[in-house]
């Protein structure tokens, strides 16, 4: 069993749809980061957070510490989201451990 | 502000040949991180190295692959005698104090062993 469990591995939605992406750890952490890629492209930090909640534009990223669980969520999406999502817990060991990505895909 | 800089983008190599890539981290990072992601696989640990010292080193294969970040210039990631398995998109990252800061990634290097 990964330390980092994403899902789904797939997504596929029309634009204006409310996205969630689930990512799971079993590790302990100091800081959950979400990450997006592009393809072919880099890698591009949306957020990094220890509890709570964050937003930035169309974006959230919730943490439950006890449950060990984070989500991303996009409102309003849009075709220009269409990337990999990628989940990575930050240890105490100050190395990122990454689930596999959710690849998501928005059609207009 | 320059972000996390890091050449060639792409670097083809025949087998036994020797690669090298270079990651310029953000101005005043001095924590640097280099990962690996396969074809079609996620991304994977290889090496953390803070300023002239390597911290972590667990992800990285035991042969041929060696790693430096010097007190001058950019954090060296080194491929001596490059296999087709070698070939893989190579990303550094750099942050101000480890994991529990922002990481901030770079475009990544896309070696293609022929």
């Amino acid at each position: 069993k990964n330390e980092v469990e994403q899902s789904p591995q797939n997504l596929t939605a029309q634009e204006g749809e409310f996205i969630t992406i689930n990512c799971s750890y079993s590790v302990g952490i100091s800081a959950l980061h979400w990450l997006q890629q592009h393809p072919g492209g880099g890698i591009v930090s949306l957020f990094m957070l220890s509890s709570g909640k964050k937003k930035h534009g169309r974006l959230i990223a919730t943490i439950n510490i006890q449950e060990k669980h984070s989500s991303l969520h996009i409102t309003a999406s849009h075709p220009r989201d269409s990337a990999v999502y990628i989940c990575a817990a930050g240890g105490n060991t100050d190395k990122l451990i990454f689930g596999t990505g959710t690849r998501l895909q928005v059609f207009p | 502000n320059a972000g996390v800089m890091q050449n060639p983008r792409h670097l083809v190599r025949r087998r036994g040949q020797e690669a090298r890539l270079r990651c310029s981290p953000v101005k005043g990072h001095s924590h640097v991180y280099w990962y690996r992601q396969l074809p079609e696989e996620g991304l994977k640990f290889m090496v953390y190295l803070q300023k002239e010292n390597i911290i972590d080193e667990s992800g990285m294969p035991k042969e041929r692959f060696s790693a430096e970040f010097p007190k001058e210039g950019p954090s060296i990631l080194r491929i001596q005698q490059v296999v087709r398995g070698d070939s893989a998109a190579y990303f550094c990252a750099s942050s101000s104090h480890g994991a529990r800061t922002e990481a901030f990634f770079g475009q990544g290097t896309r070696l293609t062993v022929v």
